[in-house]
């Protein structure tokens, strides 16, 4: 049972333009959201994380998109660079009274490539 | 700062042998995971300690792994009569608490022949 689905295995953009990854979630104990890039050989970068309180959150060129009611969520990077080339994953996490939010739920990632 | 660092960076063993990972969390990071990553999947989680808690082991894949955290630091992986499966990114992970983003270690890659 795959609780968090990145169905784009890859994605190629232009340098410049916005790329858009996206996850969808099927647990509804999920309220903690997460990205994280992976280059080859070293472990993930923790990016942007949103809470089930809000629908976006932003932190320079990085949007996270939360659609509760969809169970969906989404990662822009505008605008797109050559070093933002990498493996994203998506993560969701439970809290709450007895909750495992500290038990991160990963896709299987999105190998995004910007072409210069 | 120092990240989270583990060791060794690599790890290549013969079937049926015992393996010991490593990894030393963040200074002051009182949570720490244990996740491994098998090719093409993403990562699944393993094991979990919070300060002096009980270890949450629910992700243990059998009886064959075990892990410990000793004085609330360095943390130990220890996979028993290794087999082909076990073949595997190991990450570390610590964060200052609960819900608080995870910063993870670059990994062991543990090849088992």
């Amino acid at each position: 049972d795959q609780q968090v689905k990145q169905n784009s295995p890859s994605l190629s953009v232009q340098e410049g333009r916005i790329s858009i990854l996206n996850c969808d979630y099927t647990n509804s104990m999920f309220d903690y959201f997460l990205w994280y890039k992976k280059y080859p050989a070293e472990g993930p970068t923790f990016l942007i994380s949103i809470s089930s309180i809000k629908d976006k959150n932003e932190d320079g060129r990085f949007t996270v998109f939360l659609n509760k009611s969809a169970k969906h969520l989404s990662l822009h990077i505008v605008p797109s660079q050559p070093g933002d080339s990498a493996v994203y994953f998506c993560a969701g996490g439970g809290a709450g009274s007895g909750g495992s939010n500290y038990k991160l739920t990963f896709g299987k990632g999105t190998l995004l490539t910007v072409n210069p | 700062g120092a990240g989270v660092s583990q060791s060794p960076s690599n790890k290549v063993t013969e079937k049926g042998k015992d393996v010991e990972l490593r990894c030393d969390p963040i200074s002051g990071h009182t949570a720490l995971y244990w996740y491994r990553q098998s090719l093409g999947q993403g990562l699944e989680f393993l094991i979990y300690f919070q300060g002096n808690s009980a270890p949450d082991k629910s992700g243990l894949p059998s009886d064959r792994f075990s892990a410990e955290r000793t004085g609330g630091s360095v943390s130990t992986l220890t996979i028993q009569r290794t087999q082909q499966e076990d073949s595997a990114v190991y990450l570390c992970a610590s964060s200052l608490g609960r819900a608080q983003p995870q910063h993870f270690g670059d990994g062991t890659r543990l090849s088992i022949l």
